[in-house]
């Protein structure tokens, strides 16, 4: 059974500093997508990433970057200079199956503070 | 990136009562939709699959002829909460895939649904 683990519940960090969002990820198939999404208080998810299986290669995009390693099975989503417009609930995800059906982890709530 | 809607956004319900949540993709043919459930502070929970033209296959512990899922066209499908109860209040979502959309859900804005 897949399963994706976000083991940090809350975070809360100082304006500028840099945070990691930890993901770890369970699946016995070999073809799977990964993500991120952002779900600021209006609720609405916001995509951020895709990553396959296939593609190990870590992405930078502006002030995020992710860090995906099959090795240890982590997803790893770092935040540079982070801003209080930051603030929300990150949810890594894992995509399975034809219709790439998607187990969410828990979340972690991110809270940057001026 | 490809837009779906949701309608209502939010909605108040007597306990009992029917409740029907809209979901549209807009720009695009949804070969495939998703409904999720989130409780407040927790994560998003896969409800149900839908692709057009065929019944919905609910997850494990979703009761089917309590969360009826239509997904008629490309364009829409509807859940409807029947008999709605104060423990079915809750934040629903719907995402959409298509064939252009490179296996890429795209999610609704959702709807907050409250039974009284």
């Amino acid at each position: 059974a897949q399963k994706v683990t976000q083991a940090q519940t809350e975070i809360s960090v100082v304006e500028k500093e840099d945070v990691t969002l930890d993901c770890v990820y369970e699946t016995r198939d070999t073809t799977y997508y990964l993500f991120w999404y952002k779900q600021p208080p209006s609720g609405e998810l916001v995509f951020l990433i895709r990553r396959n299986s296939f593609d190990e290669q870590n992405e930078i995009s502006g002030r995020y970057s992710w860090n995906f390693q099959k090795s240890t099975s982590s997803f790893n989503f770092t935040i540079t200079a982070s801003q209080v417009v930051d603030s929300a609930v990150y949810f890594c995800a894992l995509g399975l199956g034809s219709n790439y059906k998607l187990t969410f982890g828990k979340g972690t709530l991110l809270t940057v503070n001026p | 990136g490809a837009v779906v809607s949701q309608h209502p956004s939010r909605v108040i319900c007597k306990s009992g009562t029917s409740v029907k949540i809209e979901c549209r993709s807009l720009d695009f043919q949804a070969t495939t939709m998703f409904w999720y459930r989130q409780f407040p502070k927790q994560s998003l929970m896969l409800m149900a699959t839908s692709n057009e033209g065929s019944k919905a296959t609910y997850e494990q512990g979703v009761e089917k002829d309590k969360f009826l899922i239509n997904h008629a066209s490309l364009t829409l499908s509807t859940l409807t909460v029947t008999s709605a109860h104060p423990e079915d209040s809750s934040f629903y979502i719907c995402s959409a895939r298509g064939w252009t959309s490179n296996n890429e859900q795209f999610f609704g804005p959702g709807t907050r649904l409250t039974v009284l």
